[in-house]
């Protein structure tokens, strides 16, 4: 496989359910990407990895829990969600470093939708 | 404060014709970086073109060009020969410097593109 791998690519989920989105990356990046994209609002970043460590939360609220258990992985853990939370949720990696011009290669995305 | 303005919320073209999508953006940055990507309605983005600030020559790749005007502020994407295929959503982002050792993009709110047979 290449590129970044989303699963699942849709998500049906009760309020009261816990369930995970994954990503994968086999680009050899160094850098991993939550984005919320809902209809007719800007692309929220969510949640920012470098090197395995966060380096940026944008106030997220708890029901949303991301991990990163090394550079090629990154979950997202769901629970108790609101059905606001419905959304397109992308995953993105890049590598940072000041040489690379830094772009992001996208998923197709876990298509989320809270009942 | 936007810091990237996509000021159209929809455009309308014809097959092989050439197209603009606007862009202007804000920032004091002296080096910051220029991206546009592409969404089609499976939902993945896709990198198109890059600008660097420090960038004399406007961007080119294949059909796509970067109409880089620094003194305006503005990165339009110029589409030649617009194709069926072309019809998505395109979004206009934007790197600046480096926070926790991590470039962290800024998106606008993209300009829905529907290429007319």
């Amino acid at each position: 496989e290449t590129g970044v791998t989303q699963t699942p690519r849709h998500l049906v989920m009760g309020m009261t359910n816990k369930k995970s989105l994954k990503c994968e990356q086999h680009l050899g990046h160094n850098a991993m990407y939550w984005y919320k994209q809902s209809a007719k609002k800007p692309l929220e970043l969510m949640f920012v990895y470098s090197l395995e460590e966060r380096v940026e939360n944008n106030s997220v609220p708890s029901r949303f829990s991301p991990e990163c258990p090394n550079s090629s992985h990154l979950f997202l853990h769901l629970h108790t969600l609101q059905p606001e939370d419905s959304a397109l949720y992308l995953c993105a990696s890049s590598h940072d470093s000041a040489s690379n011009t830094g772009e992001l290669f996208f998923g197709e995305g876990s298509r989320l939708t809270v009942l | 404060a936007q810091k990237i303005t996509q000021t159209q919320p929809g455009m309308f073209v014809q097959e092989k014709e050439a197209v603009t999508l606007d862009c202007t953006y804000d920032t004091s940055d002296q080096s910051y970086g220029l991206f546009w990507y592409k969404q089609p309605s499976s939902g993945e983005m896709i990198f198109l073109i890059y600008q660097g600030s420090y960038d004399e020559q406007n961007a080119t790749e294949g059909r796509y060009s970067l109409n880089f005007q620094k003194a305006r502020k503005s990165a339009n994407l110029v589409i030649s020969a617009s194709q069926l295929g072309d019809s998505a959503m395109y979004f206009c982002a934007m790197r600046e410097g480096v926070t926790g050792g991590s470039y962290i993009p800024t998106f606008g709110r993209g300009t829905s593109l529907i290429v007319h047979p």
